[in-house]
């Protein structure tokens, strides 16, 4: 298994541009989500997806949209790049189960906004 | 709403030293405990995890128990390695506040051993 998977591994953009990050699991895992890690901040959620065409906002969605065609794939969209959305993006996912399931997480994305 | 403080660091200490990295927690439910761990340019890796009162979390030499009437979850390890030179982060999940998949993380402590 490759696990959770992340393209690109570095992006920059400039400010107003859009891009999607990619986030792939071979784990049939139901459950993946989307966190942004800030320095002093620590992880924060973005959107998270129960299921293929079931998704939901977390935290911090503001400037983010996502999509879940397919249980492997939850991209994460910026539609107009702003300084602010400067960070670490990190993918997840988890079975759904009864309790608690080891989240995985993916080697993250470093984006940089001019 | 639900939320981890861990102590600031950054944490330097010397290979074979004593480590405690401090968790505190506000939950409105009774949540699951974790520590995670985040080496050098890679993604988060459970560390431990404890689900109830009492529990005590441990792999690779680490610990963590699940204190209740302090709302504490303190790591710690005897004896640190150059290897264990990483972000450490305490999170929660709390079944009440959004199901037992969300994760709130505290804000890091990063650790470096000396050789």
């Amino acid at each position: 298994n490759a696990g959770v998977t992340q393209t690109p591994k570095f992006q920059v953009l400039k400010t107003g541009q859009s891009m999607t990050l990619q986030c792939a699991q071979d784990m049939n895992h139901e459950y993946m989500s989307w966190y942004r890690q800030d320095p002093g901040m620590g992880l924060r959620l973005i959107h998270y997806s129960v299921g293929a065409g079931i998704t939901d906002q977390g935290e911090v969605p503001n400037g983010y949209n996502v999509s879940r065609s397919t249980t492997e794939d939850f991209p994460l969209r910026l539609l107009s790049a702003a300084p602010s959305q400067t960070s670490v993006y990190f993918c997840a996912s988890t079975l759904l189960a009864g309790g608690y399931n080891e989240q995985f997480f993916g080697p993250g994305t470093r984006l940089t906004v001019l | 709403g639900d939320s981890v403080t861990q102590m600031e660091g950054p944490v330097t200490l010397s290979e074979e030293a004593f480590l405690t990295i401090n968790c505190t927690y506000t939950a409105t439910g009774y949540p699951s405990l974790f520590w995670y761990v985040q080496y050098p340019g890679e993604g988060l890796q459970l560390l431990l995890k404890a689900t109830k009162a009492d529990d005590k979390g441990s792999n690779k030499g680490f610990e963590a128990t699940y204190r209740k009437e302090t709302t504490s979850f303190h790591l710690e390890k005897g004896s640190v390695q150059v290897s264990d030179s990483a972000v450490y982060f305490c999170a929660l999940s709390d079944p009440f506040q959004g199901g037992s998949e969300k994760l709130v993380f505290g804000k890091g402590t990063k650790l470096t051993v000396n050789p």
